[in-house]
């Protein structure tokens, strides 16, 4: 099937903003996600926004919703180094009369003082 | 709840030797997923199971096999190592097809 895009990497300045962009493939995919994957580590769900939704806000994390073009973004707010990791969007699939997560390459997320 | 484990952690094999991942979840969760991830190329899925004894391919099946016996357990084999199997596997869960999925803490195999 086709890609989910992200760009692989972005560097900010500790209590910049980041934004993290992605672009999808399924116009009727009712779940876009964003995992958060810490090194070491499996990938932890960061959050989530409904197709009917434009964006959604959940302290420091904003998400933003293009759904006319397929584009999906995650803003950090005041980000740390602790946000350091690795970003992976994902959309929900339909497959085989099941509905599976597709996910993007992921976007390494550096942060330097 | 331990939520998703998985054995072993790291494994070093052979080219053309045998060896089953494993992988538990004790949140009786209907679907579980096997995924690889290889540097910048984000996750590809291999097999996943949307309940006990049912089974499905992804998008890299070959050189795979796994089986569902029960809710809890979704083990992987691979029957004969190659180095191009050298990678880290996840495995993860979800209530249903497309919900958050838990993921467990990997294992690194490498295959010489």
């Amino acid at each position: 099937g086709e890609d989910v895009e992200q760009s692989l990497f972005l560097s900010v300045r500790e209590g910049d903003s980041s934004v993290i962009n992605c672009t999808y493939t399924d116009s009727s995919s009712t779940y876009l996600y964003w995992y958060k994957q810490e090194p070491g580590a499996g990938l932890q769900l960061l959050t989530y926004i409904f197709s009917n939704m434009d964006m959604k806000q959940d302290q420091r994390l904003t998400v933003l919703l293009n759904k006319k073009d397929k584009h999906l973004s995650l803003r950090i707010a005041d980000t740390q180094t602790g946000d350091s990791a690795i970003y992976f969007c994902a959309e929900r699939r339909a497959s085989g009369g099941s509905y599976i997560p597709t996910f993007g390459r992921g976007t390494s997320l550096i942060v330097h003082p | 709840n331990a939520g998703v484990t998985q054995t072993p952690k790291f494994r070093i094999l052979k080219i053309g030797q045998s060896m089953t991942l494993q992988c538990t979840q004790d949140m009786n969760h209907n679907y579980m997923y096997w995924y690889r991830q290889d540097p910048g190329m984000g996750l590809k899925l291999i097999y996943y199971s949307v309940g006990a004894g049912i089974t499905d391919k992804g998008e890299v099946p070959n050189g795979y096999n796994v089986s569902r016996s029960t809710t809890e357990d979704f083990p992987l084999r691979l029957e004969l190592a190659a180095p191009s199997q050298t990678s880290v596997y996840f495995c993860a869960s979800s209530t249903s097809g497309g919900n958050e999925q838990f993921f467990g803490p990997g294992t690194r195999l490498t295959v010489l």
